[in-house]
């Protein structure tokens, strides 16, 4: 039972354009939820998280956006490089919980 | 460097056999996690250790499936009389933190079962 759920496994975007990622997520007892981006041969590595008390949070060109009431979140890159080509996974953790639960991860290419 | 290692990064194994994954956190973090990626999946997480405490198991697929750290630092992850569905990337992380949050993965080791 996917808990998790990144429906678009892939998008392609032109170079300077805004990339939009999404992610639905079915456990209302999620408070805390995370992106990973993953090159290939490497694991993951942390982008950005937000909490459930915030609707939105942005780290330069990332801003990651929660609708708690839609349970959706989204990850924008905007202008976005050739170098954020890569796999980008969603993540959320219950409260209080040692775990996180990831989605099945959306490839984003970058086309320069 | 100072990232999470983790070997080997290939292990090819015939059915049935025991396989064993080593981990290296990063030093000082207290938190290490194990997660298998199956292809086409999402990261599952296994097994989860916090300092001294007891692991969280909660996430290992069945009895054949075992973990063990030393201390805060190196953890072995093995896996008896492997089968095919045991084909997996499996994926080790640290954090500095008490709850799953931020954490630092490193490159996997991919099992294939054949």
């Amino acid at each position: 039972d996917q808990q998790v759920k990144q429906n678009s496994p892939s998008l392609s975007v032109q170079e300077g354009r805004i990339s939009i990622l999404n992610c639905d997520y079915t456990n209302s007892m999620f408070d805390y939820f995370l992106w990973y981006k993953k090159y290939p041969a490497e694991g993951p590595t942390f982008l950005i998280s937000i909490s459930s008390i915030k609707d939105k949070n942005e780290d330069g060109r990332f801003t990651v956006f929660l609708n708690k009431s839609a349970k959706h979140l989204s990850l924008h890159i905007v202008p976005s490089q050739p170098g954020d080509s890569a796999v980008y996974f969603c993540a959320a953790r219950g409260t209080g919980a040692n775990n996180l639960f990831f989605g099945t991860g959306t490839r984003l290419t970058v086309i320069p | 460097g100072a990232g999470v290692s983790q070997s080997p990064s290939n292990k090819v194994t015939e059915k049935g056999k025991d396989v064993e994954l080593r981990c290296d956190p990063i030093s000082g973090h207290t938190a290490l996690y194990w997660y298998r990626q199956r292809l086409g999946q999402g990261l599952e997480f296994l097994i989860y250790f916090q300092g001294n405490s007891a692991p969280d198991k909660s996430g290992l697929p069945s009895d054949r499936f075992s973990a063990e750290r030393t201390g805060e630092s190196v953890s072995t992850l093995t896996i008896q009389r492997t089968q095919q569905e045991d084909s997996a990337v499996y994926l080790c992380a640290s954090s500095s933190l008490r709850l799953a949050g931020e954490q630092f993965f490193g490159p996997g080791t991919r099992l294939t079962v054949l």
